[in-house]
């Protein structure tokens, strides 16, 4: 069975800081994602990650996979207060091409970022 | 932007009582989804529903939900005989079947679920 791990779980940091938050997974996947969950609101798609040293960089966020090592990392750089949110890692434990059956969460990792 | 969207966005029920949650999906999207995150807590896959069948299903994923897509546009939840544990934030989803499609499923913006 999958498991999904993220870390660290919360996560308070000063603006202009830099940190990365983790996502490791048990088993062989070269398909994991990365959402923003707002309180109260939905799961707003971030990156997709489809092989092994992908990278991907939006805004102050980078987001990289490392699919031997079975890792993925959210970098934050220069953080400011718009960046609060929460984070989920996803993988999909399918190995089907052509969209996913299901994904498995990790716990997400709740992000302040104080002024 | 084409998006998926969900109602109701709040729904109050007494337990025991029967419950639909209705989805639109996005209208080129074949894979359909519901997921449910109780709060406070993670993401949980329930079910998949592709080309008029469910295809995947989890372990909550029990005989009190069925799925359906009664017509060309909306895919439903229904739960029977709703439990207090069943309160939660149930999340419809959709991704595009296609040659070198991501995978990438796109949320709904959730019915928040609270059985008295």
């Amino acid at each position: 069975e999958l498991k999904v791990e993220q870390n660290p779980l919360f996560l308070s940091m000063q603006e202009g800081k830099n940190y990365t938050i983790y996502c490791n997974y048990s088993t062989t996947s070269d398909r994991l994602y990365w959402y923003r969950q707002d309180p109260g609101k939905s799961l707003e798609s971030l990156f997709v990650l489809l092989s092994n040293g992908a990278v991907k960089q939006e805004g102050r966020l980078m987001a990289s996979l490392d699919t031997k090592a079975r890792l993925s990392t959210l970098h934050i750089t220069a953080a400011v207060h718009d960046l609060s949110a929460t984070y989920f890692c996803a993988v999909d434990p399918s190995s089907n091409q052509g969209g996913s059956e299901k994904l498995v969460f990790g716990k997400g990792t709740k992000l302040t970022v104080n002024p | 932007e084409p998006e998926v969207t969900q109602t109701p966005s709040h729904q109050v029920t007494q337990m025991g009582q029967e419950v639909i949650l209705r989805c639109v999906p996005i209208s080129n999207h074949l894979y359909f989804y519901w997921y449910r995150q109780i709060l406070g807590q993670k993401v949980e896959f329930l079910v998949s529903f592709y080309n008029n069948e469910i295809s995947e299903k989890s372990e909550i994923f029990d005989d009190q939900f069925s799925v359906e897509r009664p017509d060309g546009s909306n895919f439903t939840l229904k739960i029977r005989s709703t439990k207090l544990e069943d309160s939660a934030m149930y999340f419809c989803a959709s991704s595009e079947l296609a040659g070198g499609d991501t995978g990438e499923l796109f949320f709904g913006e959730g019915s928040r679920l609270t059985v008295l």
